[in-house]
């Protein structure tokens, strides 16, 4: 079946400018992730969502970065105001529950490069 | 300190060769533990799960040390294919949050 599925798989922007990054989930799947993996590094929790609401947003640097997931599928990450920094691979994941022994199956990221 | 710690290598090593991995954690809370496996510009995969009492699946065993904290892979018979990064990973809370370790890198030569 399909996997999870991430758009754009490239973004180029400049600094100061705001971006959109989607996911789209294995159908099914209530538990939706978002991690940022820098070069070199392992991933790095930002969020996520069980259904609809935000179950744990622990993980956003900041307030620029937010995200929704308005129908309990599809999700957004929106990063206002990018910075440098905020270059790096986002990465999307889904489970079929949040139960902390689930498999969460990863999405192949957006690279995103802040010029 | 970093949550959960890892040798970052290279570890190169020929096929055939036996090779461990180690892994420690901070948060004695930690309840689920897991080895990812991450190809080369590609998406985090499952590799296993790790257990208590420890657990084998094919070439690879995983075993887990709670009073140390401390989290093992060993691959044994290594092949060509089993270049990658593997990827440390503890869950501590009742959600899904994952935490990672910066990853180890594994390359296996002819």
């Amino acid at each position: 079946g399909a996997g999870v599925s991430q758009t754009p798989s490239n973004k180029v922007t400049e600094k100061g400018k705001y971006v959109e990054l989607r996911c789209d989930p294995i159908s099914g799947h209530t538990a939706l992730y978002w991690y940022r993996q820098s070069l070199g590094q392992g991933p790095e929790f930002l969020i996520y969502f069980q259904g609809t609401g935000a179950a744990d947003d622990s993980g956003l640097p900041n307030d620029r970065f937010f995200a929704v997931r308005p129908e309990g599928s599809v999700s957004t990450l929106k990063i206002q105001r990018t910075e440098r920094g905020d270059s790096a691979v986002y990465l999307c994941a889904s489970s079929s529950t949040s139960g902390i022994a689930e498999t969460q199956y990863f999405g192949p990221g957006t690279r995103l490069l802040v010029l | 300190r970093k949550e959960v710690e890892q040798d970052p290598g290279p570890f190169n090593v020929p096929e055939g060769a036996t090779v461990a991995f180690n892994c420690t954690y901070s948060n004695s809370a930690s309840q689920s533990f897991f080895w990812y496996r991450q190809d080369c510009r590609k998406e985090p995969k499952l590799l296993m799960s790790v257990y208590s009492s420890g657990n084998e699946d094919g070439r690879f065993t995983a075993q887990l040390n709670r009073a140390s904290q401390y989290i093992s892979l060993l691959i044994r018979d290594s092949k060509l294919s089993d270049s990658a990064t593997y990827l440390c990973v503890v869950n501590y809370n009742q959600g899904g949050k994952l935490i990672f370790g910066q990853g180890t890198e594994l390359s296996v030569k002819p």
